[in-house]
């Protein structure tokens, strides 16, 4: 079956301190992978996205790299903003749906 | 200039009471979703509608009714509320289907007493 495994939170960081998240999925296929953000009170947004194997994608200082040897797709940023703060969820769509990990909360502290 | 919306935003009421929430996309896209978000942050897909057909029913209670009236909304109604049911409530559209972005609503909270 379609799973996704993220490394669980909460993740505290200093402001400009780097970040990853990992992610690992299960697939039948070939995936499009996504990292979706989830500000307080609010919706989930699109972070970047990645289609096939080798692709990278990025946003706003963050990247991820859709590995299929590792099967996974981990989400770094160089420097860290307390305006990151959010919950960040990686997800796989095998096709006409979106496969969630549980979310992993980042904290960042001025 | 939303482009996926839904209302209400919060949502309370008692146990065994029936109750709609609704969302709409000016997008233009195929496909809509629902989506539950329980207390652990832990989303889950419960229906896709692509050009006002039902794709995806996962495993969703009978209480639970999408209805889609055109392709630009997608409405869902919960009959008997339970306890459960509490939590939040996501919708998303996406050009079609087959690994397309999402976009998704602000969501609707809803809270079971």
């Amino acid at each position: 079956g379609n799973s996704v495994t993220q490394m669980e939170g909460p993740v505290t960081l200093s402001e400009e301190a780097f970040l990853t998240i990992n992610c690992t999925y299960t697939a039948t296929g070939y995936p499009s992978l996504f990292w979706y953000v989830q500000y307080p009170g609010e919706g989930l947004q699109l972070l970047l996205k990645a289609t096939k194997a080798d692709d990278k994608g990025s946003n706003k200082g963050f990247e991820a790299t859709y590995r299929k040897e590792t099967t996974s797709f981990h989400l770094e940023k160089g420097s860290v903003q307390v305006s990151d703060s959010a919950v960040y969820f990686c997800a796989l769509s095998p096709g006409n749906k979106l496969v969630f990990g549980a979310g992993t909360i980042l904290r960042v502290k001025s | 200039d939303t482009a996926v919306s839904q209302t209400p935003k919060y949502l309370v009421t008692q146990m065994g009471n029936d109750k709609s929430i609704k969302c709409e996309q000016n997008l233009g896209h195929d496909t809509m979703y629902w989506y539950k978000q329980d207390s652990k942050k832990f989303l889950k897909i419960m229906f896709s509608y692509n050009n006002k057909e039902l794709i995806i029913n996962e495993t969703v209670p009978n209480r639970f009714s999408p209805k889609s009236p055109d392709k630009a909304h997608l409405n869902l109604h919960i009959n008997s509320l339970e306890l459960g049911d509490s939590a939040v409530y996501f919708c998303a559209s996406s050009f079609r289907t087959g690994g397309e972005t999402q976009y998704f609503g602000p969501g609707t909270r809803l809270l079971v007493l």
